[in-house]
């Protein structure tokens, strides 16, 4: 595709629903990011997935939240019994091999009423 | 880890002035420094970058400087134009450790006509 695509672009949920987010990277990017940038705020680190090599997955803030990448290509982002604080916008970012540029979705904004 | 800190956290220029942004790493073994700009609302969106055999990069009206003896780059905007309002973030990655960008907090650069 053109570019890294996000579903959905908006979600709602009551406190405590699990959620899942979806994250279509630029074709052929072997490298796919996570981050949660909260209002106003910079990016989080979340967690990171290079070709078949385990995740790294030092930046989830707790054992609510978990990802998965299928295929080397599409990855979804779960989080359970969703709390307020983790209202924010999620991104997901592609890039190439080695130090190739990150490219960053539209986002998934997330609120959890 | 790495540790990226960035300021001004806000700067306000006349129109056709220069900006100047700058951020400092913490990680000697990060070789590899992108900026991003974030319009309100948008996806964060890479503007430059620079790898750390290269002490400077121009791009148009934009730059970058990388000092890696005193492990700090800047971002230079010259002839500042209204539609350069936005926030900036600055980001690095090492070659050890997390394989993520480190991001910094983030300039609101206000470019006033």
């Amino acid at each position: 595709g053109a570019g890294v695509s996000q579903s959905p672009s908006n979600k709602v949920t009551e406190k405590g629903k699990d959620v899942e987010l979806r994250c279509d990277p630029i074709s052929g990017h072997t490298a796919l990011y996570w981050y949660r940038q909260s209002l106003g705020q910079g990016l989080e680190f979340l967690i990171y997935f290079q070709g078949n090599s385990a995740p790294d997955k030092s930046g989830l803030p707790s054992d609510r939240f978990s990802a998965e990448r299928t295929g080397g290509s599409v990855s979804t982002l779960t989080i359970q019994r969703t709390q307020q604080e983790d209202s924010a916008v999620y991104l997901c970012a592609s890039g190439g091999v080695g130090n190739q540029p990150q490219h960053f979705g539209d986002g998934t904004r997330l609120s959890i009423l | 880890g790495e540790n990226v800190e960035q300021h001004p956290s806000t700067l306000s220029v006349q129109e056709g002035d220069s900006a100047v942004i700058k951020c400092t790493y913490s990680d000697s073994a990060s070789n590899y420094f992108p900026w991003y700009k974030q319009e309100l609302g948008k996806r964060p969106q890479l503007i430059i970058d620079i790898r750390s055999n290269v002490g400077e990069k121009k791009d148009q009206r934009i730059a970058v400087t990388l000092n890696k003896t005193a492990k700090h780059f800047s971002l230079h905007i010259t002839e500042t134009q209204p539609e350069d309002s936005a926030v900036y973030f600055c980001a690095a990655r090492s070659l050890t450790g997390r394989r993520a960008l480190t991001f910094g907090s983030g300039t609101r650069l206000q470019v006033q006509p």
